[in-house]
């Protein structure tokens, strides 16, 4: 069975240092990986996928994330962070080979300082 | 282009009363599928299908029915609310692997209120 764990709960930044958001996964077969975000009161926006291509995935608004098949991680990362990017993040694992529903984390808040 | 939709966008039901959210897709997605979004959560599988005539349980079915009949629609039905039921809600659809990802498009989601 797949599962995921978003490692921290609340995350607060202040404007321009580097975020770290952390996940990890487990998973029987290869997945499919992605980070969803949730700005307040809005549905998710697709943040990120990995799809084993290439291990550092780019997405949009500067964030990236690494896939570590050795670590079971997949942790999402920005150099600076903006007031606009204080939301909610998801991650999600997916085993598309065998057709099963996409497993969330229990989300990460992030918050940035001015 | 309209996505997801999901109606209502708010409502508020007495306990024991019973009610249908909507949502349509269309993208021509095989793959749509409800959660429910509770703080602390994250959000949590109720039911899903991958194709018209399909439906099978997530993993907190209880208390919710789900049918499909075209490829567009995908209704939820709350048979008896339940206080336990005040949620935020949403739809999601997506592609099956066969023809892409599974990278899901949310609707802007269904906040229920059981008094």
């Amino acid at each position: 069975a797949q599962s995921v764990t978003q490692l921290d709960s609340h995350v607060s930044v202040s404007e321009g240092t580097p975020v770290l958001l952390r996940c990890n996964y487990s998973s029987s077969y290869s997945p499919s990986l992605f980070w969803y975000v949730q700005h307040p009161n809005k549905g998710l926006q697709l943040l990120l996928k990995y799809t084993s291509a290439a291990t550092l995935v780019k997405g949009i608004n500067g964030f990236e994330a690494e896939f570590k098949k050795s670590e079971t991680s997949f942790h999402l990362t920005k150099p600076s962070a903006h007031m606009s990017d204080a939301a909610e993040y998801f991650c999600v694992v997916s085993d598309f080979v065998n057709n099963t529903p996409l497993v969330f984390g229990k989300g990460t808040r992030l918050s940035v300082i001015a | 282009n309209a996505g997801v939709t999901q109606t209502p966008k708010f409502q508020v039901l007495k306990t024991g009363q019973s009610m249908t959210l909507q949502c349509a897709q269309d993208m021509n997605h095989e793959y749509m599928s409800w959660y429910r979004q509770d703080p602390g959560m994250g959000l949590r599988l109720i039911h899903y299908s991958v194709g018209a005539g399909i439906t099978d349980q997530g993993e907190v079915p209880n208390g919710y029915n789900v049918s499909r009949s075209t490829t567009e629609d995908f209704p939820l039905r709350l048979l008896s609310a339940a206080p336990s039921q005040t949620s935020v809600y949403f739809c999601a659809s997506s592609y099956t692997p066969s023809r892409g990802t599974g990278e899901l498009f949310f609707g802007e989601g269904s906040r229920l209120t059981v008094l």
